[in-house]
């Protein structure tokens, strides 16, 4: 069974330019969600999807980043402009819903803003 | 709030020791979950265990053990007869039950196994 699929892997852009990176969870599981991990830290939550609603963004800068889910699966996260300070790892990942699951996750995007 | 401390940022060890990785938590909430993921150098997050708030048992999965200690907030990782496959980064985490998985980490400790 495939996993939590991300593309791009690496991305480097020029700031001011926009950028969007996409994930694809695994098959069948209904919760979706955007990480966030500087260098040397932990990822810390963006946003999460049940379904194609975004349950908890209250930690997307909504000022220039944005995401959707139209049809409940497959995901796109978008910055416009990318500052240097996005400079980071951008993780997706899925799980099942209820309490007793665990999230997967994918290879994630190093973006690097020049 | 939730707070993860991994005060180890890295640690070597030689292959076959045993290594103990340290996770002490802050959370006002009751009940909870807690996480040991791996991050090797390909970058993706591999789940290891999840234990809730409610089992104070300690586990082991092979070479892999948990302590978890509820008295102390900690939930220590232990590695048994490391091997270079060990090395990476290891997060620990914590969501309050009722937080669908929206998943508070520590920083990180970086794991490397010297052969």
């Amino acid at each position: 069974e495939a996993g939590v699929v991300q593309s791009p892997r690496y991305k480097i852009i020029e700031k001011k330019q926009p950028v969007a990176f996409w994930c694809n969870p695994i098959s069948g599981h209904n919760t979706l969600y955007w990480y966030l991990q500087n260098l040397g830290q932990g990822p810390e939550l963006l946003i999460r999807y049940e379904n194609e609603e975004a349950v908890d963004d209250s930690q997307l800068p909504k000022d220039r980043f944005s995401a959707e889910r139209l049809k409940g699966v497959d995901s796109t996260l978008k910055i416009q402009p990318a500052e240097l300070g996005d400079s980071a790892v951008y993780l997706c990942a899925s799980s099942l819903e209820g309490e007793n699951t665990e999230a997967f996750f994918g290879q994630g995007t190093r973006l690097t803003v020049v | 709030a939730q707070k993860v401390t991994q005060a180890q940022t890295e640690i070597s060890v030689v292959e076959k020791e045993d290594v103990t990785l340290d996770c002490v938590y802050e959370t006002r909430d009751t009940t909870y979950y807690l996480f040991w993921y791996k991050q090797p150098p390909s970058g993706e997050l591999v789940f290891l265990i999840r234990r809730n708030s409610f089992d104070e048992q300690n586990e082991i999965s092979g070479r892999y053990s948990w302590n978890f200690q509820k008295s102390t907030s900690s939930f220590n990782f232990t590695i048994t007869a490391s091997q270079v496959v060990d090395s990476a980064v290891y997060f620990c985490a914590l969501t309050p039950l009722g937080g669908a998985n929206n998943l508070f980490f520590g920083t990180g400790t970086r794991l490397t196994v010297i052969p």
